[in-house]
């Protein structure tokens, strides 16, 4: 069973600074992992998507790696803003080989960016 | 539309009664997913629909679950005899095709309590 662990739980840094996010997994037969945002309340926002065969993705100040075979994502966040704070979701879908199911989350890290 | 769209935003309800809850995927999206998000807990996947067909049912914690989708479009998770456990966030989530690298959009969620 796929299980995903995204560390730390929770993250408090001033504005400004540039932060890493982690997600590790457990079944490397993954079809893509995908990075949200949640915020309090709302539904999630994908951030970034890294299928099976990419190494990394990049949005703006938000750069997504992946290595499949260790198993292990990190979420690259360059000058934090305010804006930023949410709680960050990793998410893996699994190739089930008869056909993707859902995806598998993560229980979030969440984030604080003081103004 | 536009979006994922769920309907109700927010529902009370009391113990024992059924309760259904709606999703209008994105048009033109053939795959058709249920997350259950518990105060503290993770997103739990229920059920993925890929047309009106739903391949993986094996997410729903009981048999008084279920979720029909017609049309290849409008989905509906019914609860029967809801009990408190079942007090969520139930978001549905949809994508253009299942069993690809495609990206996972998500609506705004069903905030389920029961009293």
């Amino acid at each position: 069973k796929q299980e995903v662990t995204q560390i730390p739980a929770a993250l408090s840094v001033p504005e400004g600074e540039n932060l890493v996010l982690n997600c590790s997994f457990t079944d490397s037969a993954i079809y893509n992992l995908q990075w949200f945002r949640q915020d309090p309340g709302k539904g999630l926002t994908s951030l970034l998507l890294i299928q099976s065969s990419q190494r990394e993705q990049t949005s703006g100040r938000l750069n997504a790696s992946l290595d499949k075979s260790s198993g292990r994502s990190t979420l690259y966040i360059a000058a934090s803003q305010p804006g930023d704070s949410a709680t960050y979701l990793c998410a893996v879908r699994r190739n089930s080989g008869g056909g993707a199911d859902g995806l598998t989350f993560g229980k979030g890290t969440h984030l604080i960016i003081q103004p | 539309g536009a979006g994922v769209s769920q309907s109700p935003s927010n529902k009370v309800t009391e113990k024992g009664k059924d309760v259904e809850l709606r999703c209008d995927p994105i048009s033109g999206h053939t795959a058709l997913y249920w997350y259950r998000q518990s105060l503290g807990q993770g997103l739990e996947f229920l059920i993925y629909f890929q047309g009106n067909s739903a391949p993986d049912k094996s997410g729903l914690p009981s048999d008084r679950f279920s979720a029909e989708r017609t049309g290849g479009s409008v989905s509906t998770l019914t609860i029967q005899r809801t009990q408190q456990e079942d007090s969520a966030v139930y978001l549905c989530a949809s994508s253009l095709v299942a069993g690809v690298n495609t990206e996972a959009f998500f609506g705004q969620g069903t905030r389920l309590t029961v009293v």
